[in-house]
This record gives structure tokens, C-alpha cells and sequence, in this order.
């Protein structure tokens, strides 16, 4: 099993602004992923953070907005760019194990509004 | 991607057993059955998975259907701690999909004491 920590957990932001949201995985892993939750909303993949290599984005998400890292097997990040309240959700990372035996984890997620 | 349909709300006594079941009628062949669960202010968390045959492990089993077309999680004794939102996911093992899933709406499970 893999336990992946989060930071920050929550954090209120101005329009217009950043954030860095880190990624850390206890173990080494081979995939990496980043969803958004919209409040009230099921999960919604954004990408595929690749390791060594540019992210993979899903449809309607862009490296501009969305700019993520993946230095190594066992971190990531994701920043939420020049933010608007309508990027207000919990935004999530996981990991799939060495095995790759198709289990995925789940960290407990950032929190953010933008006012 | 395939989809899964899935009832909004379930609702079970604490101690009873609760059938979470999903339809999946454009399943192919290489699609795994996953099950995931969000407790409240909490990441997902790994449930189960199959492919064909019926699988049990220490959280719950998933009955599998002969065409494969529906599956059932299937909780054998909730507890209050098992209230939280199901999510059933055809997960594609092979290609450029692989590690993908797609969430559904997902069926919200409370559990009465």
C-alpha cells in the first residue's frame, strides 16, 4: 500500500492568484494522477503527471492553468493559475503502486476557495 | 469510455447486509469492475476489483454477473463507519487508458444505527 499526504489541506485564495498544491507518496510508485472535485460533484480527472516528462492533460484541462510537476517517483505538484472562484474545489492526487496491480490511493485532498 | 449506472441512494440498518449494484452493459472485454468508496472529507479509498469471476476480500465481495453486463458490491454486515458515496468504474487495463478512472455520480450509502 502507498500513503500520500497533501499540502496544504485547505487555503483561501484572492482572484488572480497561484497556488502550489504538493503531492507526497510515501513509496515509490509508477503513476500519478490529479482530479477535481467540484462541491457536491463526483471526481474529475485532470492529468496524468508523468515522471521525468510533461503531464498528460484530459480534455477541457490545460498546462497553462493547470501546470504540474513530477521530479521523481514519489512527489508531484499541481498549481491552480490565476485563479477564479469558479476553480473553487477539492482538488486530489493519487498513485498506483510498483505491483500496478490496478489499486490506486488516494490523498486527502486540497480544500481551496477563491474569493 | 464505458459507462456505469448506478442507483443515487441506498439505504441499509447497521448490521444488515447492504447489495450496491451497478450496470455496465457496454463492458468489453478487457474492462475491470472496480468499486471505490469516498467516506465524508476523506479521499477515495479502494474497495475491490474484478474481472470475471466473484471476488472476496476482508472490506467486501463483488458478485459478478455470467455476461458481465452488472456487478454488486456487496457489504456483508455495515456499520455506520461503511456510510459514504460507492463508485463502480470500468477500468481499462490495457492502453492509452491505463490508470484512468472515470467517476461516476456513485450511489451515497447511509447506514441507520
Amino acid at each position: 500500500s502507498a500513503v500520500i499526504s497533501q499540502k496544504p489541506s485547505r487555503d483561501i485564495c484572492q482572484r488572480g492568484t497561484s497556488l502550489t498544491i504538493q503531492c507526497q507518496v510515501d513509496s515509490q510508485v509508477t503513476m500519478m494522477f490529479w482530479y477535481r472535485q467540484q462541491p457536491g460533484q463526483s471526481l474529475t480527472l485532470i492529468a496524468t503527471a508523468n515522471q521525468g516528462s510533461e503531464a498528460t492533460y484530459e480534455s477541457g484541462f490545460v498546462i497553462d492553468k493547470f501546470p504540474i510537476s513530477r521530479p521523481n517517483l514519489t512527489f508531484s505538484t499541481l498549481t491552480v493559475s490565476n485563479m477564479s472562484p469558479e476553480d473553487s474545489s477539492i482538488y486530489l492526487c493519487s498513485a498506483e503502486g510498483l505491483a500496478r496491480d490496478n489499486e490506486q490511493f488516494f490523498g486527502p485532498g486540497t480544500r481551496l476557495t477563491v474569493l | 469510455d464505458a459507462k456505469t449506472t448506478q442507483p443515487n441512494s441506498m439505504e441499509s440498518n447497521e448490521e444488515e447486509p447492504v447489495h450496491l449494484p451497478c450496470n455496465h452493459s457496454t463492458i468489453s472485454g478487457t474492462d475491470y469492475i472496480h468499486w471505490y468508496r469516498q467516506l465524508p472529507s476523506q479521499g477515495p479509498e479502494y474497495v475491490i476489483h474484478g474481472l470475471t469471476s466473484n471476488v472476496n476480500n476482508r472490506m467486501a465481495s463483488l458478485a459478478i454477473a455470467e455476461d458481465r453486463k452488472s456487478s454488486t458490491l456487496i457489504l456483508h454486515r455495515a456499520t455506520l463507519r461503511d456510510a459514504a458515496v460507492y463508485y463502480c468504474i470500468l477500468f481499462n487495463a490495457g492502453g492509452t487508458s491505463y490508470g484512468k478512472l472515470t467517476f461516476g455520480q456513485g450511489t451515497i450509502l447511509t447506514v441507520h444505527p
